[in-house]
């Protein structure tokens, strides 16, 4: 593994469904963030996590959690999928006194 | 928390021609600001930074201005070309935490 990487690349998934988001870095990054992206509202905060740990809420955090048992691994879970939270999903990460975001090449989720 | 606006949406404009994305922000604690470029379905990349202790910093065509009192900066880039068509991000961060992000410009440079 090279940077960070995320899993699946794309999902179709029936509403009212459980799924877990997989990203995990190899950098030793400290923060770590997942963002939801939509045609015409940019890039919104869900969850972060500053370290192993700890998590926080972000902008728009409703019918997500997340956990962050180590340092490599972030994984994003929706509880119950609903249509609105069809999606593309970035997982990101930096060394919080560098300040660069990597991100990972994003987890395309539609919930029918 | 944070609200960071950004205009236009879109943006066309010739190639050889000069291009202006705008950004404000809401929180005077905001003191790092990252903008991010994104090519058609690939993931967003840093181009350039600045933060809040310098007004202006280049890199070749592109350079970013910052104005701490009207909480408003912009990207720049001057002699376009057709691989700088993609969706610019800007975004603003206190202490490299939490970073906020603009709803993005759809740049195309035309031919």
């Amino acid at each position: 593994i090279a940077g960070i990487t995320q899993a699946p690349t794309s999902q179709i998934l029936a509403a009212g469904r459980r799924m877990t988001l997989r990203c995990t870095q190899d950098m030793r990054h400290n923060a770590m963030y997942w963002y939801r992206q939509d045609l015409g509202l940019g890039l919104r905060l869900i969850h972060y996590s500053n370290t192993a740990g700890t998590t926080g809420k972000g902008e728009v955090p409703d019918g997500y959690s997340v956990s962050r048992a180590n340092t490599d691994d972030f994984p994003l879970t929706l509880a119950s999928a609903v249509p609105s939270q069809t999606s593309v999903y970035f997982c990101a990460s930096s060394d919080s006194g560098a300040g660069e975001l990597f991100f990972g090449e994003g987890s395309r989720l539609t919930v029918l | 928390g944070e609200n960071v606006e950004q205009h236009p949406s879109t943006l066309s404009v010739q190639e050889g021609d000069s291009a202006v994305i705008k950004c404000t922000y809401s929180d005077s604690a905001s003191n790092y600001f990252p903008w991010y470029k994104q090519e058609l379905g690939k993931r967003p990349q840093l181009i350039i930074d600045i933060r809040s202790n310098v007004g202006e910093k280049k890199d070749q065509r592109i350079a970013v201005t910052l104005n701490k009192t009207a909480k408003h900066f912009s990207l720049h880039i001057t002699e376009t070309q057709p691989e700088d068509s993609a969706v610019y991000f800007c975004a603003a961060s206190i202490n490299f935490n939490k970073f906020y992000f603009g709803s993005g410009t759809k740049l195309n440079v035309k031919p």
